[in-house]
């Protein structure tokens, strides 16, 4: 069965400081990878996915994503975060007509 | 519309009492699916349509939940006999297609309180 797991509920980093948030997942082929944003009182909007070829991908907002199969990580990044991207991250994970998501990563930006 | 549109925002309920939880796709988009996000919980996938059928209803937690889509378009997610654990948020997205979840959608979703 497919699983996704974010190993941090909560992260704070100051503004303009560098961010990575973890994600490992379980999966029998090759996974199509989303991280997901969801701001308070918002709908979850696509930061960027990986189905295939470069294992390094861009989204929106600044942010991008590594692909490891070795490690079956697809952590998310941003070298230098704004308040606005305080949010909570998800991570999901699927091949097919279901996707699975991760608990979430709740993010705090400190002045 | 522009998005997809969830009715109610918000509902709070008795336990025992039945609600009915609307979602409207974006118009043309052939799937649509249910999640639900408990405190502390990621999303929990419900059910899947594809037209109006349902190919996947594996994650429906019991029989006191249904879902049904007509005409292609909205979708009704029903809980019987609501009880305290039912409290959550519930989200519906639209796709334009099955085959990669790559263009999914997502509703500000419904917050359901069960007193």
């Amino acid at each position: 069965a497919q699983s996704v797991t974010q190993p941090d509920i909560h992260i704070t980093v100051s503004e303009g400081a560098s961010l990575e948030l973890r994600c490992n997942y379980s999966y029998g082929a090759t996974p199509y990878l989303f991280w997901y944003v969801q701001s308070p009182g918002q709908g979850l909007q696509l930061l960027l996915k990986y189905f295939s070829g470069d294992t390094l991908v861009q989204g929106i907002k600044g942010f991008e994503a590594e692909f490891k199969r070795s490690q079956s990580s697809f952590n998310l990044r941003k070298p230098s975060v704004h308040w606005s991207d305080a949010a909570e991250y998800f991570c999901a994970v699927g091949g097919g007509e279901k996707l699975t998501f991760g608990t979430g990563t709740r993010l705090t930006i400190i002045p | 519309g522009a998005g997809v549109s969830q009715s109610p925002s918000n509902k709070v309920t008795e336990k025992g009492k039945d609600v009915e939880l609307r979602c409207d796709p974006i118009s043309g988009h052939t799937a649509l699916y249910w999640y639900r996000q408990s405190l502390g919980q990621g999303l929990e996938f419900l059910i899947y349509f594809q037209g109006n059928s349902a190919p996947d209803k594996s994650g429906l937690p019991s029989d006191r939940f249904s879902a049904e889509r007509t005409g292609g378009s909205v979708s009704t997610l029903t809980i019987q006999r609501t009880q305290q654990e039912d409290s959550a948020v519930y989200l519906c997205a639209s796709s334009p297609d099955r085959a990669t979840n790559e263009k999914l959608f997502f509703g500000s979703g419904t917050q359901l309180s069960v007193l």
